[in-house]
């Protein structure tokens, strides 16, 4: 089954703890990105990918870091959270043809 | 500057009555348009990929249609089951998608 997967689903952290979010895909999809959502916004792109080892910044990438050594991961790092970080966050992957995107289950991130 | 706006910001109806979901656009280089439906707590699901004005696409109740400002989502006949927040996101010249904030349909049986 095609499908973005996401860990954890749900995570509760103290300010400045370090925390990875994992997101891997099995489509061999060359672009991966990073959303966040918050009410009342549309999504807004942290990071993304267009293949391996090639990263660039989205709308919103202040506080955040990502990698890509492999195909098939694009982990969300965050080096310091801070509260203004929480947030719903969604991986996606698409095909270099940019035809439709998949999405992860999401990650509902809480900062203390 | 790119920018999109979907309205209304919610729509409360009642099972089977019809009606509309728009999206108005400003994107340079507009490559298509994406429309996807995100149900609570849970990831986007795409819908339809629109590419030129004039363009319509159907999918069991919901048709697309996409003019060179706006783009429409027309339900017919809901069902309680296609309650949820729809998402419309044009895609530029440079192959970003720029999202909107979303239309939350509640379809009451």
């Amino acid at each position: 089954e095609a499908q973005v997967t996401q860990n954890p689903r749900y995570l509760i952290t103290v300010t400045g703890k370090k925390l990875t979010v994992t997101c891997s895909q099995n489509m061999n999809h060359e672009y991966m990105s990073w959303y966040r959502q918050d009410p009342g916004l549309g999504l807004r792109q942290i990071y993304y990918s267009m293949n391996v080892e090639v990263t660039d910044k989205g709308d919103v990438p202040e506080g955040y870091k990502v990698s890509r050594k492999e195909k098939r991961n694009f982990p969300l790092i965050l080096e310091s959270p801070s509260p203004n970080q929480t947030s719903l966050y969604f991986c996606a992957s698409s095909s270099r043809a940019r035809t439709e995107a998949f999405f992860g289950q999401g990650t509902r991130l809480t900062v203390v | 500057e790119d920018q999109v706006t979907q309205s209304p910001e919610a729509l409360r109806l009642q099972e089977g009555e019809s009606s509309s979901l728009n999206c108005s656009y400003t994107v340079s280089g507009l490559r298509g348009l994406f429309w996807y439906r995100q149900d609570p707590g849970k990831g986007p699901e795409f819908l339809f990929t629109l590419y030129s004005a004039g363009e319509e696409k159907e999918k069991e109740r919901l048709k697309a249609t996409l003019t060179k400002k706006e783009s429409f989502l027309h339900i017919t006949a809901p069902k309680p089951e296609d309650s949820a927040t729809y998402l419309c996101a044009p895609m530029d010249s440079n192959y970003q998608l720029i999202w909107g904030a979303g239309t939350k349909l509640i379809i009451k049986p």
